[in-house]
């Protein structure tokens, strides 16, 4: 069936560092990609989202980039800092549709 | 803050209680959402009412009834649990109800255990 993964379950990255978090999607159908942040014992906080007709949008300290030529997404965050760690998921819509599909997470740690 | 309310934050429940999750917004969103996360999971589809009807049911086991009495509130209520139904339930409430960009703002959840 369609799916929404990611590529590693864990990064560890140095304060002020970039980290870099990828996912793979299957369904070429999805109009809207999400990124979540979801820190423990919270709700999932929604980050940033890209339309499939765009390849790069950018946020404060955020970047997400869509190749829809290999269904892949990536959220890129500048400087990381500590109040940054937390599980990342990104997720898939497809408008009209009101079942938001969530990726399997990556775990991002903040080594000072 | 999150502007989803979500009570109570913690539930401990026996395989024969009765009890109910409650969730509210008050953002005048049309589309109110549960899922179900279990630990290290991503959260998972349950329920979507949109306008106050139900329009999605992931097909959940009838022990777990949603209700959604008014655009604001949102309810879970939960019988004849089994113990595997422990997990995190999480509301969200989104302003478009045909899906639109998924932007969902969640709730902190309420954490259920089951003994």
């Amino acid at each position: 069936g369609e799916s929404v993964g990611l590529h590693l379950p864990t990064l560890s990255v140095q304060e002020g560092d970039n980290s870099i978090i990828n996912c793979a999607y299957s369904n070429s159908a999805s109009d809207y990609f999400i990124w979540y942040k979801q820190e423990s014992g919270k709700g999932p906080q929604f980050i940033i989202d890209i339309r499939s007709n765009m390849d790069k949008r950018q946020g404060q300290r955020v970047t997400v980039l869509l190749n829809k030529t290999v269904k892949h997404l990536s959220l890129q965050i500048a400087a990381t800092q500590p109040g940054d760690s937390a599980v990342y998921f990104c997720a898939e819509n497809t408008q009209g549709a009101q079942k938001l599909v969530f990726g399997q997470g990556t775990r991002l740690t903040i080594n000072p | 803050d999150t502007e989803v309310t979500q009570t109570p934050k913690h539930l401990v429940m026996g395989m024969t209680n009765k009890k109910s999750l409650k969730c509210e917004q008050h953002m005048g969103h049309r589309a109110m959402y549960w899922y179900k996360q279990k630990a290290k999971k991503p959260p998972e589809l349950m329920f979507v009412y949109s306008y106050e009807k139900l329009s999605i049911n992931e097909s959940v086991p009838s022990r777990f009834s949603p209700e959604c009495p008014n655009s604001s509130l949102l309810n879970l209520h939960l019988h004849a649990l089994q113990p595997e139904d422990s997990a995190l339930y999480l509301c969200a409430s989104s302003p478009f109800s045909t899906g639109g960009t998924g932007e969902l703002f969640f709730g902190e959840g309420s954490r259920l255990t089951v003994l």
